[in-house]
């Protein structure tokens, strides 16, 4: 079975402080991807990045940055020096080799204060 | 450009009036999916398709139809809506064999009275 939990219901930071959101993940397939899906106020989901489980290298994209470690089977995302525009629910996500489906975390909503 | 587009956008329907909500891709993504996300629960699969008339559940199917009769279209059919379906619906899409990220249409919102 699949399973991806976000711990963490809400989070509110001022402005340019940084944040790091949480995603644990279960599986029993050796190959799968894990992602990161953003939704902001207006309502569509984005896509934010994929993870293959044999690549862990850790991605920086601008202000936001993916720590993939199989050790602790987490896939956490950070974002530096947060802006009000980063306000949203995030999505973490995975699909197993195994399978054709997906599996979503029940999501995190970052509020941004100004 | 390259999207996903859903129709309608908004339904307010009655208890066991037949519906039908579209999804449409131009990417040529061979896999598809409809998922409904309500507070608290994230975003739950209803059905996906592999590709055309290969569809099959996901973890919430009960009260849903699909069919895949064109690679590009994916519809949601719910043959007796209750309240209990009262959500917001998503399309997506993707290239499975190629990673796997999928796009997303831009929502249904639905309402069962």
């Amino acid at each position: 079975a699949q399973k991806v939990t976000q711990a963490q219901t809400e989070i509110s930071v001022v402005e340019k402080e940084d944040v790091t959101l949480d995603c644990v993940y279960e599986t029993r397939d050796t190959t799968y991807y894990l992602f990161w899906y953003k939704q902001p106020p207006s309502g569509e989901l984005v896509f934010l990045i994929r993870r293959n489980s044999f690549d862990e290298q850790n991605e920086i994209s601008g202000r936001y940055s993916w720590n993939f470690q199989k050790s602790t089977s987490s896939f956490n995302f950070t974002i530096t020096a947060s802006q009000v525009v980063d306000s949203a629910v995030y999505f973490c996500a995975l699909s197993g080799s195994g399978t054709y489906k997906y599996i979503f975390g029940t999501g995190t909503r970052l509020k941004v204060l100004a | 450009e390259a999207q996903v587009t859903q129709n309608p956008r908004y339904l307010i329907t009655v208890t066991g009036k037949k519906l039908t909500v579209t999804c449409s891709q131009n990417m040529n993504h061979e896999y598809m999916s409809w998922y409904r996300q309500d507070p608290g629960l994230g975003l739950r699969q209803i059905y996906y398709s592999m590709n055309v008339e290969v569809t099959d559940k996901g973890d919430v199917p009960e009260g849903y139809k699909v069919s895949r009769k064109e690679k590009r279209n994916f519809p949601l059919i719910l043959e007796s809506p209750s309240p209990n379906q009262t959500s917001l619906y998503f399309c997506a899409s993707s290239f499975f064999s190629r990673g796997r990220e999928q796009y997303f249409g831009p929502g249904t919102r639905l309402t069962v009275t």
